[in-house]
């Protein structure tokens, strides 16, 4: 196990396609986060889960952003219909909560919507 | 609205010398962490320092915290090219524990 996975690393779309991306944690940890980074700042929380339960959504950009963690496993970030203001970074970590060793990143899925 | 916020917003400084940022948060945390962040790329975790400690070291890096002044900042001491790259504070706060929330962070460019 070599870190968290994201894929795709870049993904060009037409606005009003639909996307969805990938993230494969580190197998032993129990929480997975969803951010979303803009060139010059700092991630921005969208969403996470504690193994498959999702604790958090309110911080979806919009009702077209929706994530899953099937089985507390893998995760997918789905967003509908996009548009040209959703194109950023979107960053996948995962944790072992009450470790307290902080966050491991993925390289992030770099969207761009034409 | 972010939680952290760092201070400067760009550094630019020469190999071996220290660089130093700060981070001033809102609300009470469990603990602040530092990551870095390569241009293009994901970010790393450089330290978490909890809220009831006021320092820490690791390697390069010495990280304090002033809870009563809700500030931390960060030094990288003889800094190397290699060093370039965005820094980042995160909390995490006492009424969201393990979720953290990140500045906008600092800008450093090591020249040789």
């Amino acid at each position: 196990d070599t870190g968290v996975s994201q894929d795709p690393r870049h993904k060009i779309t037409k606005r009003g396609q639909n996307v969805t991306f990938r993230c494969d944690p580190i197998s032993e940890h129990n929480r997975l986060y969803w951010y979303r980074q803009t060139l010059g700042q700092g991630p921005e929380f969208l969403t996470y889960f504690q193994n498959e339960a999702q604790l958090e959504k309110s911080r979806l950009l919009s009702d077209r952003f929706s994530a899953e963690r099937p089985k507390g496993s893998f995760s997918t970030l789905e967003i509908q219909r996009t548009e040209q203001g959703d194109s950023a970074m979107y960053l996948c970590a995962s944790s072992f909560l009450g470790q307290g060793s902080g966050y491991t990143f993925g390289s992030g899925t770099r969207l761009t919507v034409v | 609205s972010q939680q952290g916020e760092e201070d400067p917003q760009a550094l630019s400084i020469q190999e071996g010398e220290n660089a130093t940022m700060n981070c001033s948060y809102k609300t009470s945390i469990n603990n602040l962490q530092w990551y870095r962040q390569n241009s293009g790329r994901g970010l790393v975790h450089l330290i978490l320092i909890r809220s009831n400690e006021r320092e820490k070291h690791s390697g390069r890096l010495r990280v304090t915290l002033d809870t009563s002044k809700k500030s931390s900042s960060l030094l990288i001491t003889a800094s190397r090219a290699a060093d370039t790259a965005s820094y980042f504070c995160a909390t995490d706060t006492t009424d969201s524990w393990g979720k953290l929330q990140f500045g906008a962070g600092t800008q450093v460019v090591v020249t040789p």
